[in-house]
């Protein structure tokens, strides 16, 4: 199985500042016939589902603010929220779906500092 | 708007079956795979199982496999999840996820049913 790392486990940003969320995957996702990237962040809210906010790595998802943004290649990544907003306090998890099992990385808790 | 509706939880022994159900509204459903997620209570969230929109192909995690079925009624927009022999280690919240434009990522959930493994 692919094992998702991220890092921190959590962090504590202030209002407006940079957030860097980082995942490393243990084999890379990177398919090499069509150069995308099976990784995928949500976003999960105390008491909700998760809310999908980036797929093939850097391409966000529907109605997703401009602040989120996602990089990396291979099997290195990060999530990236330009300007911390209250409302982006939540766990993030990065998830592979280049293989079954779909992994998930153990989530990152973002609070406000 | 999309809507996904789990039911079916709840309070079972261990050893025992439930079957969880999710019904889809808002979309063709007969278009989209499915799949399960699992939260175990104040835990990280576990990927369970895969179904196309077709029914073929199916995969589930090897913490599952043998034991949980994953199927779909496309004329009743409805996903399902025959969980037999459960364990105390399954007690989690189950979510329903809609696949999104790559086909494998998840792009719509539902609120989650819970199901708890006790006795």
């Amino acid at each position: 199985d692919i094992v998702m790392t991220q890092s921190p486990d959590s962090l504590a940003v202030s209002l407006g500042e940079r957030a860097t969320i980082n995942c490393k995957s243990s084999q890379s996702v990177l398919y090499s016939s069509n150069n995308k990237n099976y990784l995928a962040w949500y976003q999960q809210k105390p008491g909700q589902p998760p809310k999908l906010l980036i797929y093939w790595a850097s391409t966000r998802g529907s109605g997703v603010p401009d602040r989120f943004s996602g990089s990396g290649s291979g099997t290195d990544f990060t999530l990236t929220i330009s300007s911390l907003q209250a409302e982006d306090v939540a766990v993030y998890y990065c998830q592979q779906y280049y293989i079954t099992p779909y992994t998930f990385g153990q989530g990152t808790k973002l609070e406000i500092k | 708007e999309v809507q996904l509706v789990e039911s079916g939880g709840g309070l079972v022994q261990p050893g025992g079956s439930l079957r969880i159900s999710c019904t889809a509204s808002g979309f063709t459903f007969s278009s989209y795979s499915m799949n399960w997620v699992r939260q175990a209570p104040g835990k990280g969230l576990e990927w369970v199982s895969y179904i196309s929109s077709s029914s073929s192909p199916i995969y589930y995690a090897d913490s599952v496999k043998g034991r949980f079925t994953i199927s779909r009624d496309n004329a009743k927009n409805s996903l399902y999840l025959q969980m037999n022999s459960l364990r105390a280690e399954d007690t989690a919240v189950y979510f329903c996820a809609r696949g999104g434009v790559t086909g494998r990522d998840l792009a719509q959930w539902g609120q989650g049913t819970l199901v708890t493994v006790s006795s």
